[in-house]
């Protein structure tokens, strides 16, 4: 199957800093997602981004899908942001299982 | 407000006392989906559902069953939980193509 590897595992930023996480994919893919695992668990959808680049306030990911890689920019971090980041790929259009990297742990400290 | 709304959010039972666990969104969502989410496993799906009446088997669907009666509502059932099914489970939903829109999660908790 296809393989997602994000980086960094983990990263830890001071308040108001700007940081870039990275998730490779093996394959092409029909769609690829970017979420946020709060501490309370909950996942939130932050970009639906198979190509191209797309901006929404602090935060803004781009997609280069011929290379098989996207970011993720976090710029004026908060302490809101912390928890994780998961990259999601799809490739099956029928059963559309997404196939989850194995996150980046951001920590932001006051 | 457009969600995909799980309960329970949290729940400790007892092995073998059947118990479902209900996800209902608002979108008119053709697609519908369950996960769990382990430590060290990741997400993995379950079981999703194309549109009403149609539904299969995901990566890991022993122990579960699903049903698709309404367009809204995807229920995940197990019928006879063991411990090995201690996890948080997510649904979700998305029109065909699009996005895919999680709920906030169930922890649920066999011992």
């Amino acid at each position: 199957g296809i393989q997602v590897e994000q980086s960094p595992p983990d990263l830890i930023l001071q308040e108001g800093a700007n940081s870039t996480l990275r998730c490779n994919f093996s394959d092409s893919v029909n769609n690829l997602q970017w979420f946020h695992q709060n501490p309370w668990g909950q996942l939130i959808n932050l970009f639906y981004i198979p190509s191209g680049t797309k901006q929404n306030g602090r935060l803004s990911a781009t997609t280069v899908a011929t290379e098989r890689y996207s970011l993720l920019y976090i710029s004026s971090s908060q302490t809101t942001d912390s928890g994780v980041y998961f990259c999601a790929v799809e490739r099956d259009t029928g059963r559309r299982a997404l196939t989850f990297g194995s996150g980046t742990r951001l920590q932001v400290q006051p | 407000e457009a969600q995909v709304t799980q309960n329970p959010r949290y729940l400790i039972t007892v092995t073998g006392k059947k118990l479902t666990v209900t996800c209902s969104q608002n979108m008119n969502h053709e697609y519908m989906s369950w996960y769990r989410q382990d430590p060290g496993l990741g997400l993995r799906q379950i079981y999703y559902s194309m549109n009403v009446e149609v539904t299969d088997k995901g990566d890991v669907p022993e122990g579960y069953k699903v049903s698709r009666k309404e367009k809204r509502n995807f229920p995940l059932i197990l019928e006879s939980p063991s411990p090995n099914q201690t996890s948080l489970y997510f649904c979700a939903s998305s029109l065909w193509g699009g996005p895919q829109h999680f709920g906030d999660g169930t922890r649920l908790s066999i011992l």
